[in-house]
């Protein structure tokens, strides 16, 4: 099993701010990384996925880079409505049991 | 429009079953790489099982031999049918199709066990 850690397990930053958090595979996925965000009661939204590319709807200010075992998503300028849970997760491999992260929580400062 | 819509989940007694459903719009579900993943009160994303479009099925070993994921290709429905339920297994379960990502997720369902 690929082992996701992502972290901080909290971060806490100022609105206007720019955000960066981590993820770590276990073992190589290439590019096959998502990113999601998710808010109290609610689903989770993919926000990235191949490592890089932005989901249908997101805005520009959601960055994700990295490859191998190391990933970042950035968020360049928060937003109020950007403080939630993210969670990375890897698809590399087969059989498709994709795990995540166990989550960083982005809260204000 | 694209939608995933649960139902079934609520209350069980330790040692019982329950079923839930995601009906699916948008897409054809026996065509695409399909999934549960559940998330416990507070706790971060886990995943449970998928089904393959070719109906090859995988489980998380923690599941494995007491859940069932399955579909209806003519109800174009998800079903996880599960059973032997344990405090373990409270929690929100979510069904999504799984691409580059999951892309798509039903409104999650709260399935309590308690007695």
């Amino acid at each position: 099993e690929i082992v996701m850690t992502q972290s901080p397990a909290t971060l806490s930053v100022s609105p206007g701010d720019r955000a960066t958090l981590s993820c770590r595979a276990s073992q190589s996925v290439s590019s096959n990384l998502a990113w999601y965000q998710q808010k109290p009661g609610q689903a989770p939204r993919l926000l990235i996925y191949g490592a890089s590319t932005r989901a249908t709807g997101i805005p520009a200010r959601f960055s994700g880079s990295g490859s191998g075992t190391e990933f970042t998503l950035t968020i360049s300028s928060l937003q109020s409505e950007d403080f939630a849970v993210y969670y990375c997760q890897q698809y590399n491999n087969w059989p498709p049991m994709y795990t995540f992260g166990q989550g960083t929580k982005l809260e204000i400062k | 429009e694209v939608r995933l819509v649960q139902s079934g989940g609520g209350l069980v007694q330790p040692g019982g079953s329950l079923s839930l459903s995601c009906a699916v719009s948008g897409f054809t579900v026996s065509s695409n790489l399909m999934t549960w993943v559940r998330q416990a009160p507070g706790k971060g994303l886990e995943w449970v099982s998928v089904i393959h479009g070719g109906g090859t099925t995988y489980y998380a070993d923690f599941v494995q031999g007491r859940f069932i994921i399955s579909r209806d290709n003519s109800k174009n429905t998800l079903y996880l049918q599960m059973n032997s339920l344990g405090a373990e297994d409270m929690a929100v379960y979510y069904c999504a199709r799984a691409g580059a990502g999951y892309d798509y997720w039903g409104q999650g369902t709260l399935v309590t066990v308690s007695s």
